[in-house]
């Protein structure tokens, strides 16, 4: 069946610009998680929603990042104002979460270099 | 945040061998979790525990659950080229929680 799929997979963007990031979780996955991964590290919690709320934002370093999920599916990440640091791979993962399955799928993920 | 530490970070194996690696915590988790990552890839879910003391095997992979709950480690029977890549380990506080992940173990299989 499908996987979680991440677009676009690459992104390069002059520092300053504005980017978007957009995952599509497993179709009937309620939790989706964003996680940013940085070059030789593990991957590092940034945002968590059931459905379409937003119940953990407590990972994203600053107010230049935002993510939504408006009809508790598809989910955008967007950072604004891209700066260098902010150059590493972002990824998506769902989880069915129904009482009895917590595990996480990721994503392939979307790397992004600011240039 | 919460640290994982794994170890060894890298290691250069040849084929047919077993190669063990661990992952410790400071903190108690209730969920362990193995993944591995090719490049350009997501993580690849392994093998998850949920009981301390559990051991799980998937295939050539066994992974167990240390009984802190502070520790996991994974083993690798008879490594083939298609091992190659970065295994990580993860801590869920268990339930719909966020993962915390330690820096990787790049294997490296020789023929």
């Amino acid at each position: 069946g499908a996987g979680v799929s991440q677009s676009p997979r690459y992104k390069v963007a002059k520092r300053g610009q504005d980017v978007a990031l957009r995952c599509d979780p497993i179709s009937g996955h309620v939790s989706l998680f964003w996680y940013q991964q940085a070059l030789g590290q593990g991957p590092e919690f940034l945002t968590y929603f059931q459905n379409e709320a937003q119940l953990d934002k407590s990972g994203l370093p600053s107010d230049r990042f935002f993510a939504e999920r408006p009809e508790g599916s598809v989910s955008t990440l967007k950072i604004q104002r891209t700066q260098q640091e902010d150059s590493a791979v972002y990824l998506c993962a769902s989880s069915l979460a129904n009482g009895q399955s917590y595990e996480q799928y990721f994503g392939p993920g979307t790397r992004l270099t600011v240039t | 945040g919460q640290q994982l530490n794994q170890s060894p970070q890298s290691m250069f194996i040849q084929e047919g061998e077993d190669v063990s690696m661990n992952c410790t915590s400071s903190s108690i988790f209730n969920t362990w979790l193995w993944y591995k990552q090719d490049p350009g890839e997501g993580p690849v879910l392994l093998i998850a525990l949920y009981k301390a003391g559990e051991l799980t095997s998937n295939g050539r992979l066994t992974a167990q659950f240390g009984i802190t709950r502070k520790d996991s480690f994974l083993n690798i029977s008879a490594s083939i080229p298609s091992d190659v890549g970065i295994y990580f380990c993860a801590g869920q506080l268990g339930g719909n929680n966020r993962l915390a992940f330690g820096k990787g173990n790049q294997v490296v299989v020789i023929p």
